[in-house]
């Protein structure tokens, strides 16, 4: 499976809402679909898991949705700290083989 | 709460072995509940899952790095560890290990990421 992101660096002042996208090449369940963000220098954090459930911790200004080959993530009002780089990113359930998303940068505009 | 860190090696020459280990700790490696893996992400790029281990033993890898990748776990350490054979300079990068919780039919991210290593591979 292949996964692709948009849009390319998206550019936001804080307390704007983004809305960001990762679409398969192939119809998938939302069970094996996550969402990371990355900040320079730091590993990445996983932010949703099943397509829409936040992880521990996950403020509730970031949410998931999506299905098929189309999934969406959510940050309702930008922080000053959600300014990252957002990767996707699917696991294959036979093959147990995972795969990134490119990503997108999330910039102070 | 499980840690991970990641030792080894950060310059390797060309076409040797890159080799990397995870050390686990605030938990048990000995777990079927959790699966155990390795993430790369070359300088200014994206990141690119590089092979995950099952405490079972069974291993899943990229297939663009199938040829050269073997991951295994050594339980008595509560270790896991990469080799990468015949590297080259494409290979230089920051490598990851992670973990997270498996369960049939379902996928529930990596949510523990060791800091990362940078490996550089030259001569």
């Amino acid at each position: 499976i292949m996964l692709t992101q948009s849009p390319g660096p998206l550019s936001l002042s804080p307390g704007e809402g983004a809305t960001l996208s990762c679409r398969t090449n192939q119809t998938t369940s939302n069970s094996y679909l996550a969402w990371y963000q990355q900040k320079p220098g730091q590993a990445p954090r996983l932010l949703i898991y099943g397509a829409s459930r936040r992880a521990a911790g996950i403020p509730d200004r970031f949410s998931a949705s999506g299905s098929g080959t189309d999934f969406i993530l959510t940050i309702s009002r930008v922080e000053p700290e959600d300014f990252a780089v957002y990767y996707c990113q699917h696991c294959e359930s036979t093959s147990l083989m995972y795969t990134f998303g490119q990503g997108t940068k999330l910039e102070i505009k | 709460q499980l840690q991970l860190q990641e030792s080894g090696p950060r310059l390797v020459k060309p076409s040797e072995t890159l080799s990397l280990t995870c050390s686990v700790s605030g938990g048990s490696i000995r777990t079927t509940d959790y699966y155990w893996g390795w993430i790369r992400q070359s300088p200014g790029k994206g990141l690119e899952w590089i092979g995950s281990i099952y405490y079972s033993g069974s291993t899943s890898y990229n297939p663009s790095l199938r040829s050269r990748v073997t991951i295994s776990v050594d339980t008595s350490k509560s270790q896991f560890s990469l080799k990468l054979s015949s590297v080259t300079a494409a290979d230089t990068a920051v490598y990851y290990c992670a973990t997270g919780a498996r369960a049939p039919g379902y996928y529930y991210g990596m949510d523990v990421w060791g800091q990362g290593t940078t490996v550089t591979v030259s001569s």
